[in-house]
């Protein structure tokens, strides 16, 4: 069965620092991974999306996020947050040719000006 | 178009109560699923519709039922309620093989007392 850890919990930042958030997750097969946004009161929001080819692929916001696949690994990235970059932060996996969308526990992140 | 619509958007339920919690879209999706919200456990898949008449465990299927009898319409049916039912609980739909696209209803919350 697939799944999905995220190791931090909850991450504090100031203005203008770089963030990394790691996600791995476990699965043999291919997969297509994702990192989604939930801004305070609000819904998800699809942040970036990968299927094959590149690994490092860039979403909205400056985000960008890298698939090792020797380390089952698509880590999440900014070099320089923003006050309202202050969400939280879900990876989730899609196994091929599966109906599921996996989400990992999730990233609280606060960033402070 | 409306998107994803849920009902209640707030519920008290006593221990043993039985609820259907409503979602309706109308952007013709196929697929559809639920998620229950808990913190520090992220979002996870309780069942999902890839089409009218077709449902499918997800990660916690136990304690709710679900049917799909048009295209429209996915409620989530709590048999049963119990206190560790108390999330927030989340409707979503997609086109098949866009799962990761997911318009993510504005969300229930539910407390079991």
């Amino acid at each position: 069965a697939q799944s999905v850890s995220q190791h931090n919990h909850h991450v504090i930042l100031s203005e203008a620092a770089s963030l990394e958030l790691g996600c791995n997750y476990s699965y043999g097969g291919t997969v297509n991974l994702f990192w989604y946004v939930q801004y305070p009161g609000q819904h998800l929001q699809l942040l970036l999306k990968y299927f094959s080819g590149d690994p490092l692929v860039k979403g909205i916001k400056g985000f960008e996020a890298e698939f090792i696949k020797s380390k089952f690994s698509f880590n999440l990235r900014k070099p320089s947050v923003q006050w309202s970059d202050t969400a939280e932060y879900f990876c989730a996996v899609n196994a091929y040719n599966t109906d599921k969308l996996i989400f990992g526990t999730g990233t609280r992140l606060q960033v402070f000006p | 178009n409306a998107g994803v619509t849920q009902t209640p958007k707030f519920q008290v339920l006593k221990t043993g109560q039985s609820m259907t919690l409503q979602c309706a879209q109308d952007m013709n999706h196929e697929y559809m699923s639920w998620y229950r919200q808990d913190p520090g456990m992220g979002l996870r898949l309780i069942h999902y519709s890839v089409g009218a008449g077709i449902t499918d465990q997800g990660e916690v299927p136990n304690g709710y039922n679900v049917s799909r009898s048009t295209t429209e319409d996915f409620p989530l049916r709590l048999l049963s309620a119990a206190p560790s039912q108390t999330s927030v609980y989340f409707c979503a739909s997609s086109y098949l093989g866009q799962l990761y696209e997911q318009y993510f209803g504005p969300g229930t919350r539910l407390t079991v007392t």
